[in-house]
């Protein structure tokens, strides 16, 4: 079974421009949650979709956006990219999205440097 | 709002010996889920242990056990037998019951296995 798949794995950027990274989660899994990892800030939830739904909800500015497809894929967007928009972003995907601290499957992120 | 610490930055121990990792968190909440994350340098996340706030015993995983302090906020992963490929981030993590996935992470403790 495949695991987490999230591609690019590196991506290089100017400020100002916008991106979106992707996801696809393990076959049958349905919940995808983003987390944003920086040596500063260290791990921050960003957000979090069930069957295409927005769930919850991290405290970022607006210009974090994401979606969910109907076979669970997941993408975020991050427009008008600052500096400090570098970072790791990890993708997750769960089974069945009961939200009871089932077990979280990690992809190996997307590498986003802003220049 | 929830907070979750690890007081070690580095440590590093010899190969076979027995190690503990130190984590303290703060919540209000009664009932949560507590977990331990390995990041070796693939930067993927990968779970070596989870332990729900209502079950008094201690969680174990083969070479990995917790020692979970509910009164104390305490919740330490002891490694036993430890091997190179042990070598990794380990991060301490919290996640309340209804949260949807929005886990809350301590800095991370960078684990030295030395042959």
């Amino acid at each position: 079974k495949a695991g987490v798949t999230q591609t690019p794995r590196y991506l290089i950027k100017t400020r100002g421009q916008q991106v979106t990274l992707s996801c696809s989660p393990i076959s049958g899994h349905r919940s995808v949650s983003w987390y944003q990892q920086t040596p500063g800030q260290g791990l921050q939830f960003l957000f979090e979709y069930f069957s295409e739904t927005q769930r919850n909800k991290g405290n970022f500015p607006g210009r974090f956006s994401g979606r969910q497809f109907s076979n669970s894929r997941s993408e975020m967007n991050v427009s008008t990219l600052e500096l400090g928009d570098s970072a790791l972003y990890l993708c997750a995907s769960s089974l069945a999205g009961r939200g009871g601290g089932e077990k979280l499957f990690f992809g190996s992120g997307t590498q986003l440097s802003v220049l | 709002a929830q907070t979750v610490t690890q007081s070690q930055p580095e440590m590093s121990v010899q190969e076979a010996e027995t190690v503990t990792l130190s984590c303290t968190y703060d919540t209000s909440e009664s009932n949560y889920y507590l977990f331990w994350y390995k990041q070796p340098p693939s930067r993927q996340m990968i779970l070596v242990i989870r332990q729900e706030a209502y079950k008094q015993q201690n969680a174990t995983e083969n070479r990995f056990s917790v020692n979970f302090q509910k009164a104390a906020k305490s919740f330490s992963l002891k490694i036993s037998d430890s091997q190179l490929g042990d070598t990794a981030m380990y991060f301490c993590a919290f996640m309340e019951v209804h949260s949807n996935y929005q886990l809350i992470w301590g800095a991370g403790t960078k684990l030295i296995i030395k042959p």
